[in-house]
């Protein structure tokens, strides 16, 4: 079975520029979630989509934002690039999201789409 | 204070040992315990997910976590090269989807 993809695998782009990022989950799984990896913070939590609808977010600004498709594929977005937006940034999928009281499922990871601000 | 404490290391040990990793978090509502593993210029790799407190053991792996001290513990047996690698932790609660709040890694290397 194939695993997470995500494209492009590097980016380059200057601060004002808006970025688009793409993830195709592992085959039968409905749920993405997406995370920025960076060298003082680690991994932090930006948002999960389940059977197209946004899940829930973590802290970030209105800048990034996402969606997800009929075919579970997502895509993230960043406007207005700002340089504390180099990251690596890294796309997980689930088989399912967690329902009430009922546990968080296993993420697997895809290789990330680092992305660099000039 | 963040949610999730790791040591980042570096952990530098000579192969066949016994390796020691941890976690500390401050939310007690945390139950679900995840540990990855994550080589230079790749994703993580899902190693081990446990539920509340115990050991839950995986062939060199084994995870344990005391809820009451808010610890978590991966122990790697006769480590080898191959596990050379940055070790991340990550725990959730329930209600709260799939959203799960990582340590900052702990870097090790395992020396032939």
């Amino acid at each position: 079975k194939a695993g997470v993809t995500q494209t492009p695998r590097y980016l380059i782009k200057t601060r004002g520029q808006q970025v688009t990022l793409s993830c195709s989950p592992i085959s039968g799984h409905r749920s993405v979630s997406w995370y920025q990896q960076t060298p003082g913070q680690g991994l932090q939590f930006l948002f999960e989509y389940f059977s197209e609808t946004q899940r829930n977010k973590g802290n970030f600004p209105g800048r990034f934002s996402g969606r997800q498709f009929s075919n579970s594929r997502s895509e993230m977005n960043v406007s207005t690039l700002e340089l504390g937006d180099s990251a690596l940034y890294l796309c997980a999928s689930a088989t399912r999201t967690s329902g009430i009281n009922s546990r968080p499922y296993e993420q697997y990871f895809g290789p990330g789409t680092r992305l660099t601000v000039t | 204070q963040k949610e999730v404490e790791q040591d980042p290391g570096p952990l530098s040990v000579p192969e066949g040992a016994i390796v020691s990793l941890n976690c500390t978090y401050s939310n007690s509502a945390f139950q679900y315990f995840m540990w990855y593993r994550q080589y230079s210029r790749k994703g993580p790799e899902l190693l081990m997910y446990t539920y509340s407190s115990g050991n839950k053991e995986d062939g060199r792996f084994t995870a344990q976590v005391d809820k009451s001290s808010k610890y978590i513990s991966l122990f790697i047996r006769d480590s080898q090269p191959s596990d050379s690698a940055t070790y991340l932790c990550a725990m959730s609660a329930s209600n709260t989807g799939n959203q799960f709040y990582f340590g900052t890694g702990t870097s090790l290397t395992v020396i032939p």
